[in-house]
């Protein structure tokens, strides 16, 4: 069975400062990856898809990679900003069940002014 | 676009009461998709749905749940009867079906207390 696990659980940095969350994975079969954002009493937007094929991926001052090998996955937040302060959660899928998301619990993240 | 809709917002029931949860996927989408998080376990996918037919439904846990797509626009989730245990925040998700690769579009989630 599946088992996606992120560390830290909690993590609180300056304004402007380069971060990486961390998610590792259990079963290296993987279909995808993706990592999504929560934010307090909302639902989750996605942030970046990674397919098993791509080693990473970018959007603005994201960057999020996958090394499928050693079941891992890190994205990379630049210039950090208050509003980047949320929860992130990263799922993956398997072939088997692609449209299937087994998600960790998430990085809560801090962006302090 | 108004995105997944969710109904109710917030619910309190006690022990015993039927709940509903509904869920209006994004117009198009043909993938919908039931969440419950909670603090101890997570995110977990209780059931999903192409095309309006359950496609896999072993995240559900136990009978007393039961979900239903009657048409491309309109999903329920049925708790019968609720106990404290189920509460949790409910979400919805939906998709357009594109072989594994597609982003999910969750709701505002649905805040279910059962006393």
């Amino acid at each position: 069975k599946q088992e996606v696990t992120q560390i830290p659980a909690a993590l609180s940095v300056p304004e402007g400062e380069n971060l990486v969350l961390n998610c590792s994975f259990t079963d290296s079969a993987i279909y995808n990856l993706q990592w999504f954002r929560q934010d307090p009493g909302k639902g989750l937007t996605s942030l970046l898809l990674i397919q098993s094929s791509q080693r990473e991926q970018t959007s603005g001052r994201l960057n999020a990679s996958l090394d499928k090998s050693s079941g891992r996955s890190t994205l990379y937040i630049a210039a950090s900003q208050p509003g980047d302060s949320a929860t992130y959660l990263c799922a993956v899928s398997d072939r088997q069940g692609a449209q299937k998301l087994v998600f960790g619990q998430g990085t809560r993240l801090t962006i302090n002014p | 676009d108004a995105g997944v809709i969710q109904s109710p917002r917030h619910e309190v029931t006690e022990m015993g009461q039927e709940v509903t949860l509904r869920c209006k996927p994004i117009s198009g989408h043909n993938s919908l998709f039931w969440y419950r998080q909670t603090m101890m376990r997570g995110l977990e996918l209780l059931i999903y749905f192409n095309n309006n037919v359950p496609i896999d439904d072993s995240g559900m846990p136990e009978d007393r749940f039961s979900a239903k797509m009657p048409n491309a626009s309109f999903s329920t989730l049925k708790i019968q009867p609720s106990e404290p245990r189920d509460s949790a925040v409910y979400f919805c998700a939906s998709s357009l079906r594109a072989g594994g690769q597609e982003t999910q579009y969750f709701g505002p989630g649905t805040r279910l207390l059962v006393l």
